[in-house]
């Protein structure tokens, strides 16, 4: 594998379910990200991760948690959604935080409540 | 804090002409700006960025973007239009130190043939 890889790429979970969204990057990276992406919105930044530290939650509701056990795998724990949480989900990573840095994208998990 | 306004949220083009997209940031300190490509069922790709130095900047697949500070604008061109460039693009901006990149609403390029 190379780059960044998500899994499940599709999900339907119902609103009482409790789902969990993978990401692992291949790249050697030190941050990791999670992003929001609705139909016409920009991206809504989640939550970052530097060095396996949490250092960025942009008051996400707490039915989304994020674990980073390590580097290169982060998780997105799901738990009684709501409707409106149907979007594209898109893990990122870069080498480090900071602004200067690009980040590379993985394919995202396209997530529908019902 | 940081923004980005992409004018147009759909832009077509015939095959072979001009593409220019537009994009105004907002910043209080010198910004980073980048460009990225989503084509369907993908992640977002890196076309360019902009840190310090050259304002010019040139990307992959023969793009590019200027930065210009008197209008604070980095809008981004390629001279002949592709069909494999009908993709949604973003533009993003982010500041020295800081963790969040703002991105814009995306702009839509179809390309007819």
């Amino acid at each position: 594998e190379t780059g960044v890889t998500q899994t499940p790429r599709h999900l339907v979970m119902g609103m009482t379910n409790k789902k969990s969204l993978k990401c692992e990057q291949h790249l050697g990276h030190n941050a990791m990200y999670w992003y929001k992406q609705s139909a016409k919105k920009p991206l809504e930044l989640m939550f970052v991760y530097n060095f396996k530290e949490q250092t960025e939650n942009n008051s996400v509701p707490s039915r989304f948690s994020p674990e980073c056990p390590n580097s290169s795998h982060l998780f997105l724990h799901l738990h009684t959604l709501q409707p409106e949480d149907s979007a594209l989900y898109l893990c990122a990573s870069s080498q480090a935080t900071g602004g200067w840095y690009e980040q590379y994208f993985g394919p995202g998990t396209r997530l529908t409540v019902t | 804090a940081q923004s980005v306004t992409q004018l147009g949220s759909h832009v077509s083009v015939s095959e072979g002409a001009l593409v220019l997209l537009r994009c105004n940031y907002s910043s209080s300190v010198p910004p980073y700006l980048f460009w990225y490509v989503q084509y369907p069922n993908q992640g977002l790709q890196l076309l360019l960025k902009y840190t310090t130095g050259a304002t010019l900047v040139k990307g992959i697949n023969g793009f590019e973007a200027e930065f210009k500070k008197s209008e604070t604008s980095f809008h981004l061109t390629k001279p002949s239009a592709h069909m494999s460039d009908a993709a949604e693009y973003f533009c993003a901006v982010s500041e020295p130190g800081n963790n969040d990149m703002r991105f814009g609403a995306g702009t839509r390029l179809t390309v007819k043939p």
